[in-house]
This record gives C-alpha cells, structure tokens and sequence, in this order.
C-alpha cells in the first residue's frame, strides 16, 4: 500500500539547466495532479491527466513547463531553462476515480527544487 | 471561477486551548471544500472534506469544520490543542465545473505553545 512517490526530494541546479521531476502514483489511480507551492504561500495548480484523455495544461506558467503521462503509470514533469522564480516544492497528487469534485487527492512528500 | 481565502498566517493557541482556522470561499456554484494538513518536511494529508451531505463534517485527529452558505466559510476547529497538531494546514475548493484541480488558500501555520 504505497502512497505517492516523488523523486527526487531535492534537486539543486543552476540557472539555465533543464530539470526533470518525477512522480509515481498510487497504483489504479486514473488522475493525477502537478502543484507548485512557493515559500510561504499555497499550492497553485499546474497540470492535471485523467486515463487517456487530454491533459488540462492551464496551470503551466510558461512554455518552459512541460509534462508527461504514459496511461496511469509515471509522470515526469519537465522544466527547461530554469529561472530563480522556479524555486519552489513540486507536489504531485493522484485520486482514485474520474476526478469527480469530491474524490480524495493523495500526495506525495515533493520536490523542493532550488535555482541558483 | 472560486477562490479561498484563509485569515491569518500564523495562529498560536496554548496546548490544550480550542483551535480556530478560519477559511472563506467565493464561488458561483456550489462548492466543495476541504482541509490539508502539512506537517514540516511531508506531503499533504486530508483531514476532512464537505461534500454536501452534511454541514458539520468531522475529520482524523479530532478537527471538525462547520459549512456555512450564508457566511461563505468553512472555518476548522479542534476543542483542545496537542503538541503534535503544530502544522501548516490549507483550506481548498472545488466545484463540478470547470477545473479538476483543487483551489487552495495560502495557509495558516498553528503554532502549539506548552
């Protein structure tokens, strides 16, 4: 019965360089959500897949921001050229059902990224 | 579109005191409203959710959080403090339309005081 898994935990880089976050959800979970969270502030949506339908990618602040999902399995979340203000912990969540409006979001530990 | 705000950062009570996290939402349809608990260096742990079913909803660990339409809140509380409830927790919304992903407040940090 494992939960959300993220890796890495923390993930250092420089200005400039491409990282790549990953996320592993709870097994059988069609949905799953990227979130960022800055410092002393709340989380803000950033992508959400559902099965094999087409990612709702409205929350992706920029062009540099991508994601991706095979089926229901791993995500990857891709940040190109990084900037300072890309700083922050990327939490990843998955639920069980279609995404309905009351289905519980699961959440894994995050990923604090740092940009120098 | 909706929203949640969360009045007060930071909230100190004393080890056994009631516990008040207050959370208002703005939303043209009816919505559906949760608290996030996060303790320091892990993810976020539901502690309860409104559904619509019922007004008063009781969550883990002793917190309950009452729906008031006519006031627009979902403030959480808990009758006695613990040491361990020391977290930061997050009020959020979600409607049957428009976007899946849950809306969240900027979070208030309890702070337990011996």
């Amino acid at each position: 019965g494992a939960g959300v898994s993220q890796s890495p935990s923390n993930k250092v880089t420089e200005k400039g360089k491409d990282v790549e976050l990953r996320c592993d959800p709870i097994s059988g979970h069609t949905a799953l959500y990227w979130y960022r969270q800055r410092l002393g502030q709340g989380l803000e949506f950033l992508i959400y897949f559902q099965g094999n339908s087409a990612p709702d990618k409205s929350g992706l602040p920029s062009d540099r921001f991508s994601a991706e999902r095979t089926g229901e399995s791993v995500s990857t979340l891709t940040i190109q050229r990084t900037q300072q203000e890309d700083s922050a912990v990327y939490l990843c969540a998955s639920s069980l059902t279609s995404g309905g409006p009351t289905d519980t979001q699961y959440f894994g530990p995050g990923t604090r990224l740092t940009v120098l | 579109a909706q929203s949640v705000t969360q009045l007060g950062s930071h909230v100190s009570v004393s080890e056994g005191a009631l516990v008040l996290l207050r959370c208002n939402y703005s939303s043209s349809v009816p919505p559906y409203l949760f608290w996030y608990v996060q303790y320091p260096n892990q993810g976020l742990q539901l502690l309860l959710k409104y559904t619509s079913a019922a007004t008063l909803v009781k969550g883990i660990n002793g917190f309950e959080a009452e729906f008031k339409k006519s006031e627009t809140s979902f403030h959480l509380t808990k009758p006695s403090a613990h040491m361990s409830d020391a977290a930061e927790y997050f009020c959020a919304v979600r409607t049957d339309t428009g976007r899946r992903a849950l809306t969240f407040g900027s979070g208030t940090r309890l702070q337990v005081q011996p």
